[in-house]
């Protein structure tokens, strides 16, 4: 059984940019989160994909986007860059319905430094 | 709103003694409970849950936490610490209705181990 992975592991970019982080979902799991966790900090909710569209979203601005694709795997895309995207993105993944098991799994992250 | 309030940003305890690390939650219904361990630079690795039944919970690394509904609290617990359990601590609550199933996560708690 794979986990998650995330590409790439690490990322720098340019204010005012846009950057596209990938993620892999475990084996068997079809609902895919992302969370920012800035430096300090806990991870936030960016948002939910189900059956490639999303299905909760927290307090983050439209140009944080994703995509889920028909293997599960998924897309977090950010256009046009600020300092303060600096964090590390954090993938989750897991099954819905969850049979009585709500456990996600997390991948390692993208560091991603905005200069 | 659910939320998560970790008091403790740091706590240093010496190799072999004991270890509680404290988490209050907010939550309008039973709550879906979680514990993660972060180590620096890394993912979230799950300790233990709880959903349902008895309040106290075991986990991985010998790991341990009691659900309290009367004090809104789910403590993290391990008899003896080891060097190896330096890392942060994030104690989280999940909003289960689909469609608003995101983790709140707290500030997260950093353990130090002293020999």
């Amino acid at each position: 059984e794979t986990g998650v992975t995330q590409s790439p592991t690490h990322l720098i970019k340019t204010r005012g940019q846009q950057v596209t982080l990938r993620c892999s979902s475990q084996s068997g799991h079809n609902t895919v989160s992302w969370y920012q966790q800035a430096l300090g900090q806990g991870p936030q909710f960016i948002f939910q994909y189900y059956r490639e569209e999303e299905n909760g979203r927290g307090n983050f601005p439209p140009r944080f986007s994703g995509l889920q694709f028909p293997n599960y795997s998924s897309e977090l895309n950010v256009n046009a860059l600020e300092l303060d995207d600096s964090a590390l993105y954090l993938c989750a993944s897991r099954l819905y319905p969850p049979g009585g098991n709500y456990g996600y799994t997390f991948g390692s992250g993208t560091r991603l430094t905005v200069v | 709103a659910q939320s998560v309030t970790q008091p403790d940003i740091h706590i240093t305890v010496s190799e072999g003694a004991s270890l509680e690390l404290r988490c209050n939650y907010s939550y309008g219904a039973t709550p879906y409970l979680f514990w993660y361990v972060q180590s620096p630079g890394q993912g979230l690795q799950l300790l233990l849950k709880y959903f349902s039944g008895d309040t106290l919970v075991q986990g991985i690394k010998g790991f341990e936490a009691e659900f309290k509904r009367s004090q809104s609290s789910f403590n993290l617990r391990k008899p003896s610490v080891h060097w190896s359990d330096a890392a942060e601590y994030f104690c989280a609550v999940l909003g289960a209705n689909f469609g608003n199933e995101k983790l709140t996560f707290g500030t997260g708690t950093r353990l130090t181990i002293i020999p």
